[in-house]
């Protein structure tokens, strides 16, 4: 596609049920990134991908959190046993890494509901 | 690490007039990219300007241009000429290769253009 699409763009889920959040970022970029936005709230850094390089999991917030990339593309967020908390927009962003200039393209987010 | 601050949570501004968000940031590199990202009520997260450290001419783009400050680390954003559709969330951001290419936002302001 043109863009970085995240699905679903909403969701609404029982607390403690799991959830998986889905982003396909544009072709051939190689850095892949997750925020974690409350509302009307600031960018919360969450995980970064860049290449084959480990990822930098620093900013995820509990190990109910995880997240992978296969094959270099598709990147899923998953989140264990929600918790009201978790409330929040979770936005995917991707670069051409080579460069620091790369701009960041991000996609809609998807609107997690914890009920 | 780097860290970004925004020091604004909220401005606003009237129609037509000029405002200017802050931005400070730390790092020890000497080579690095900072940008300005709006994020309008759609959410949508927009690129509005990006600045090389390396370079000394401040960036422009039509009515938004930056003052970077490199010793001071400081790069703040004018909005000249403010619409309407300016209003939205606006973020500043760093990237450097200490940390991988990694992309690091301050905490936002939110600006609100009056008629």
């Amino acid at each position: 596609g043109a863009g970085v699409s995240q699905s679903p763009s909403n969701k609404v889920t029982e607390k403690g049920k799991d959830v998986e959040l889905r982003c396909d970022p544009i072709s051939g970029h190689t850095a892949l990134y997750w925020y974690r936005q409350s509302l009307g709230q600031g960018l919360e850094f969450l995980i970064y991908f860049q290449g084959n390089s480990a990822p930098d999991k620093s900013g995820l917030p509990s190990d109910r959190f995880s997240a992978e990339r296969t094959g270099g593309s598709v990147s899923t967020l998953t989140i264990q046993r929600t918790q009201q908390e978790d409330s929040a927009v979770y936005l995917c962003a991707s670069s051409l890494a080579a460069g620091l200039e790369g701009e960041a393209f991000f996609g809609q987010g998807t609107r997690l509901t914890v009920v | 690490a780097q860290t970004v601050t925004q020091s604004q949570p909220e401005m606003s501004v009237q129609e037509a007039e000029t405002v200017t968000l802050s931005c400070t940031y730390d790092t020890s590199e000497s080579n690095y990219y900072l940008f300005w990202y709006k994020q309008p009520p759609s959410r949508q997260m927009i690129l509005v300007i990006r600045q090389e450290a390396y370079k000394q001419q401040n960036a422009t783009e039509n009515r938004f241009s930056v003052n970077f400050q490199k010793a001071a680390k400081s790069f703040s954003l004018k909005i000249s000429d403010s619409q309407l559709g300016d209003t939205a969330m606006y973020f500043c951001a760093f990237r450097g290769r200490n940390a991988g290419n990694m992309l690091t936002f301050g905490g936002g302001t939110r600006l609100m253009v009056k008629p």
